[in-house]
């Protein structure tokens, strides 16, 4: 079972790069999700989606985009990386509400130097 | 306004006893889910358990059960019979508008660390 898959693993970045974050669920999941989690520190929302062609804004979007082509794909890009987005990034879905839990990808170490 | 928090930046306990961590929530919302994540040192997010805010009865998954106390806004995780591998992060979550499409805010977390 795949579950959600995020690419790549490990990435450094000169200031001013851009790049973009992959990330793949193959369980039909309508909800999905980017958080950020800065060392020591709990996940903050960056963008989310309820659907194909719908995202929204969370509580960090600043410096990111992201879109919903497919059921399956929600990419996180980048476009002029700061240090600040230095971080480790989740993405995680959900088939709906009540007591679905959120299955993650493994996780995104971003290091923008 | 913090939505999560999590007052333990740290805690320890002695292997094989019970520990609880303690999470406190805000909202004004009458449906809502409360959710424990662990997060080993190999980073990923593990999901524990859930507490609806309906639910009557506490969960119960395991050696996991979840102390909820509505009147006061507290889900506490409580560990029973701590072991060695239950050493991580932990972390409290919560949905809110359970009938809506609100995304899970997460607190700060607490460390636990089990000493043999």
């Amino acid at each position: 079972n795949a579950g959600v898959t995020q690419t790549p693993k490990f990435r450094i970045l000169k200031i001013g790069q851009s790049m973009t974050l992959q990330c793949t669920q193959d369980m039909n999941h309508n909800y999905m999700y980017w958080y950020r989690q800065d060392p020591g520190m709990g996940l903050k929302l960056i963008y989310y989606s309820v659907g194909a062609g719908i995202t929204d804004k969370g509580e960090v979007p600043n410096g990111y985009n992201v879109s919903r082509s497919t059921t399956e794909d929600f990419p996180l890009r980048l476009e002029l990386a700061a240090p600040s987005q230095t971080s480790v990034y989740f993405c995680a879905s959900i088939s709906g509400f009540r007591t679905g839990e959120l299955f993650f990808g493994e996780g995104s170490r971003l290091t923008v130097l | 306004a913090q939505k999560i928090t999590q007052t333990q930046p740290g805690m320890f306990v002695q292997e094989k006893e019970a520990v609880t961590l303690d999470c406190t929530y805000d909202t004004s919302d009458q449906s809502y889910g409360l959710f424990w994540y662990k997060q080993p040192s190999s980073g990923e997010m593990i999901f524990l358990i859930y507490q609806g805010s309906y639910d009557e009865q506490n969960a119960t998954e395991g050696r996991y059960s979840l102390n909820f106390q509505k009147a006061r806004k507290s889900a506490n995780l409580v560990i029973s019979a701590s072991q060695l591998g239950d050493s991580a992060m932990y972390f409290c979550a919560m949905r809110e508008q359970l009938s809506g499409n609100t995304p899970l805010v997460f607190g700060k977390g607490t460390r636990l660390s089990v000493i043999a």
